[in-house]
């Protein structure tokens, strides 16, 4: 069966500091692999997603960016974390056709 | 562009009942639909995925319904218990296109009392 981690669980960092959260699926091969943000009362934000290595498109123009080295891989990154970074981050993924979404349990990251 | 809503933003009902949660889309052209649960704290938990050519799916005591021509989607939950108690959130997909985002209400927070 298909499993997805998703890793730190929770993390606090200062403003003006780097950032990396990683997402891995095991037990299937090239799947879409979607980055989400939500934010307290404002709904489900969709930020990255990528269909294959090197194929990653971005939804929202911010200071954050996507990376996929391997296929079952999603990263995401920031060079310099605003305040306004903070939320809970979400990875999630699925096959093609009419395959569900799933998640993994997400990153609560607070900048401080 | 696709507006997905969900009434009521919370309900609260005591362990036994049945209970149905509404979700509703502006534009019927969608390809499939997605119910999740999501706990406190924690990532959605898919539950049901129903395709735009159904009409309904049914897992335990969950059931999805799908009208598309009136926009609308119901999770009915029978016999509701307290474990049910988390957020219901509703996700329309417009296409089939591997690139085709997902468009999410805003949920329902289910309290289901002992």
């Amino acid at each position: 069966s298909q499993t997805i981690h998703q890793w730190p669980a929770t993390l606090v960092q200062p403003v003006g500091s780097p950032l990396s959260l990683e997402c891995t699926v095991e037990g299937t091969s090239n799947p879409n692999l979607y980055w989400y943000r939500q934010a307290a009362g404002r709904g489900l934000q969709l930020l990255f997603y990528s269909i294959g290595i090197d194929q990653i498109s971005s939804e929202v123009p911010q200071n954050l960016s996507a990376s996929r080295p391997q296929d079952r891989q999603f990263i995401l990154s920031s060079k310099k974390l605003l305040l306004s970074d903070s939320g809970f981050y979400l990875c999630a993924w699925r096959q093609g056709g009419h395959s569900p979404l799933h998640f993994g349990n997400g990153t609560r990251l607070t900048v401080t | 562009k696709q507006e997905v809503t969900q009434i009521p933003a919370a309900l609260s009902v005591p362990e036994g009942e049945n209970l149905v949660l509404n979700c509703s889309f502006t534009d019927s052209a969608i390809y499939n639909l997605q119910w999740f649960r999501q706990d406190p704290g924690k990532g959605l938990t898919s539950l049901l995925l129903i395709q735009s050519s159904q009409r309904e799916q049914t897992s335990g005591r969950l059931n999805a319904s799908l009208d598309k021509s009136s926009g609308r989607s119901t999770l009915y939950i029978a016999a509701s218990q307290p474990g049910d108690s988390a957020t219901y959130l509703c996700a329309v997909r417009p296409g089939e296109t591997s690139g085709s985002r997902l468009t999410f209400g805003e949920g329902t927070q289910l309290t289901v009392n002992p």
